[in-house]
């Protein structure tokens, strides 16, 4: 059990519209991070959030924003969506220190 | 960018034999990690090795860790059916930094 939940696990946009992603870790775990994961590659590190602000944040437009919520759940948003922003979008809990990261399932999005 | 490149990128074996998988990265790290991935799920930690650490082993998993080199390698020995997925390995560069990960091997292991 991975302990942190994703919603939605699968969605379909199309170009232009806007997309919301939902992460919620079991309690005890207040960093999450947020990857993308294009077909056949590894995953791209977006942001990270602590104490519910950005700490650090990977090579991604600002379309791309996200929210953490004092239960420490997070938020994933992507504007003005495009067809190359179509991947599995994962979160992570842990890594505070130097260890492991505990991933979600992922959500899939298509963009049409 | 990807920090770390993983070699080959994809590998088919039988049961029964090893697997070696192979990652090189090219800054200086804390620690680097090895995952797994089924098929487009999450990824599931698998072991982590220190920058002051030159191998470690977990079950039937030994990773091996050359800074001088930049690279890594992951051995699964006596592999089954159920070794089959995507493994990559992740760099991070320092405490809270973040995890950088690599392409990663495809892994076939036939019954």
């Amino acid at each position: 059990d991975a302990g942190v939940t994703q919603s939605p696990t699968h969605l379909i946009k199309t170009r232009g519209q806007q997309v919301t992603l939902r992460c919620s870790p079991k309690s005890g775990h207040d960093t999450v991070s947020w990857y993308q994961q294009a077909l056949g590659q590894g995953p791209q590190f977006i942001f990270q959030y602590y104490e519910e602000e950005e700490r650090q944040r990977g090579n991604f437009p600002d379309r791309f924003s996200g929210h953490q919520f004092p239960n420490y759940s997070s938020e994933l948003n992507v504007n003005a969506l495009l067809l190359g922003d179509s991947a599995l979008y994962l979160c992570a809990v842990g890594g505070t220190n130097t260890g492991e990261l505990f991933f979600g399932e992922g959500s899939r999005l298509t963009v049409l | 960018s990807q920090q770390g490149e993983e070699d080959p990128q994809a590998l088919s074996i039988q049961e029964g034999e090893n697997a070696t998988m192979n990652c090189s990265y090219k800054t200086s790290i804390n620690n680097l990690q090895w995952y797994r991935q089924n098929s487009g799920r999450g990824l599931v930690h698998l072991i982590l090795i220190r920058s002051n650490e030159r191998e470690k082993h977990s079950g039937r998993l030994r990773v091996t860790l050359d800074t001088s080199k930049k690279s890594s390698s992951l051995l699964i020995t006596a592999s089954r059916a159920a070794d089959t997925a995507s493994y990559f390995c992740a760099t991070r560069r320092s405490a809270g930094n973040m995890l950088t990960f690599g392409g990663g091997t495809r892994l076939m292991v036939k019954p």
